[in-house]
């Protein structure tokens, strides 16, 4: 079955230290991944995406993600984490043959203290 | 500005109502996306349409119903069988096959 695991509640880091947000998926098959972030009461925004190539993805305001196939992981990272950081983060399995539809982890609510 | 709008950003349902949640696109995408959001869970595939009048359901149909008969609306209605509403329900749309969904800022439901 396809699923998406993030296996921290909640991350917590000081600001201007390394970031890294876990998410495991299964799939049969080829994976279309992808990474979300929220903030309160609003929707999701697009961080970045791994659909086939370098295992090291780049994204918005300073992310990157690391495709690893034998683990079935697809972390995010930021190199330093700012306070504006906090919010909530949503790995996500994107699966053509169902339309397109995303299967999400549970989320990861990152804190980023000053 | 392109994007997706959902309206209203609040609402709430007496016992027994149907209650219509609007999703308007500007950005020509023909694939449109209702999710529902519960603390904890994640989000959870409701509807969804890939083209015009056609639309399958997701995981959690039930209670639920969509019409499509425009490329731009994707409306949900949330029906009185649906006994748990009370959600952050958010639509969303994408351009092809690889690209990412974009978000609407949802409407929070709740039970008067």
């Amino acid at each position: 079955a396809q699923s998406v695991a993030q296996p921290e509640d909640q991350v917590n880091v000081a600001e201007g230290n390394p970031l890294t947000v876990k998410c495991t998926y299964s799939v049969s098959g080829n994976p279309y991944l992808f990474w979300y972030v929220q903030y309160p009461n609003r929707g999701l925004q697009f961080l970045l995406k791994y659909i086939t190539g370098d295992n090291l993805v780049k994204g918005s305001y300073g992310f990157e993600a690391e495709f690893n196939k034998s683990q079935t992981s697809f972390h995010l990272k930021k190199p330093s984490a700012l306070v504006s950081d906090s919010a909530l983060y949503f790995c996500a399995l994107g699966l053509m043959e169902y339309g397109n539809k995303l299967v999400f982890g549970a989320g990861t609510i990152l804190r980023v203290k000053s | 500005d392109g994007g997706i709008t959902q309206s209203p950003k609040y609402l709430f349902r007496k016992e027994g109502q149907n209650v219509t949640l609007s999703c308007e696109q500007n950005l020509n995408h023909d694939a449109m996306y209702w999710y529902r959001q519960d603390p904890g869970q994640g989000l959870r595939l409701i509807y969804y349409s890939q083209i015009v009048n056609d639309f399958q359901k997701g995981d959690i149909a039930e209670g639920y119903s969509v019409s499509r008969e425009k490329k731009e609306s994707f409306p949900l209605t949330v029906t009185s069988a649906q006994k748990n509403p009370t959600a952050f329900y958010l639509c969303a749309s994408r351009m092809d096959r690889v690209a990412p969904q974009h978000f609407g800022d949802g409407t929070r439901l709740s039970i008067l």
